[in-house]
C-alpha cells in the first residue's frame, strides 16, 4: 500500500521553461512533505518542505504548492535549468506515532534539455 | 564537519556472506536511519534510531540488524546475505527525532551486490 506516489516517472522539459513534479498521498495524518534531490551516485539532498498549515512555499526558482483536499502537492520549477536534471523525491511525515518516519514516493526523474 | 559518512562505497559479497556497512555523522545527531534504493521503489525505510541506544523497526527491516552505541556511528549488518539484498544504502541523520522539519543529511551510499 503505496502512501505517497509519485505517477510520473519521468519528465522532460525544455531549459527555462517550467517544471511541475507531481506527487499525491493517501494518508490524513501526514502533516509535512517535503522534496529531495538526488544525483546519479549521490545521496539525496533536501531542496524544499511545506508544513500542512500552509497552501505555498517558495524558495527561489522552486516553489511547492500543497492542496490538502486533494491529498496533492507539486513542486514548480522556474525556469528550469540543465543542472536541475536529476531524480525528485517527495516525502511525507504523519504526527503522532511514527513521526519520526518519513515515507519516500518512488521518485519522478527529470530532464531539462538546453 | 564531513557530514554522513558511509563505508564502503561499493561491496560484492557471495549469497550467505555477512557484513557491516558503517555509517558515521559528526553533526551530534540524535536521529540515524537507513534506507535501502531499489529500481522503481523509491527509497524504503530500513531501520532507525532516536538516540544511542535506542533502534526501531521500519519498512523492511528483515534481514538486517542495527545498533546505536553512540551518537555518531549507525551500523547496519547483514547476517546472511541474500541476492534480494542487492540495492544501494543510504544512512540519514538529522537533529531533532521529535519531527523532521529539521530535515535529514544523507550520506553518498553503498552499492551492494550479492551474487
Amino acid at each position: 500500500d503505496q502512501q505517497v506516489k509519485q505517477n510520473s516517472p519521468s519528465l522532460s522539459v525544455q531549459e527555462g521553461r517550467i517544471s511541475i513534479l507531481n506527487c499525491d498521498y493517501t494518508n490524513s495524518m501526514f502533516d509535512y512533505f517535503l522534496w529531495y534531490k538526488k544525483y546519479p551516485a549521490e545521496g539525496p539532498t533536501f531542496l524544499i518542505s511545506i508544513s500542512s498549515i500552509k497552501d505555498k512555499n517558495e524558495d527561489g526558482r522552486f516553489t511547492v504548492f500543497l492542496n490538502k483536499s486533494a491529498k496533492h502537492l507539486s513542486l514548480h520549477i522556474v525556469p528550469s535549468q540543465p543542472g536541475d536534471s536529476a531524480v525528485y523525491f517527495c516525502a511525507a511525515s504523519a504526527v503522532g506515532g511514527g513521526s519520526e518516519k518519513l515515507v519516500f514516493g518512488k521518485g519522478t526523474k527529470l530532464t531539462v534539455n538546453p | 564537519n564531513a557530514g554522513v559518512t558511509q563505508t564502503p562505497k561499493f561491496q560484492v559479497l557471495k549469497t550467505g556472506q555477512s557484513m557491516t556497512l558503517q555509517c558515521a555523522q559528526d553533526m551530534n545527531h540524535e536521529y540515524m536511519s537507513w534506507y535501502r534504493q531499489d529500481p522503481g521503489m523509491g527509497l524504503r525505510l530500513i531501520h532507525y534510531s532516536v538516540g544511542a541506544g535506542i533502534t526501531d523497526q521500519g519498512e523492511v527491516p528483515n534481514g538486517y540488524n542495527v545498533s546505536r552505541s553512540t551518537t555518531e556511528d549507525f551500523p547496519l549488518r547483514l547476517l546472511s546475505a541474500a541476492p534480494s539484498q542487492t540495492s544501494v544504502y543510504f544512512c540519514a541523520s538529522s537533529y531533532s527525532f521529535v519531527r523532521l522539519q529539521e530535515t535529514q543529511y544523507f550520506g553518498p551510499g553503498t552499492r551492494l551486490l550479492v551474487l
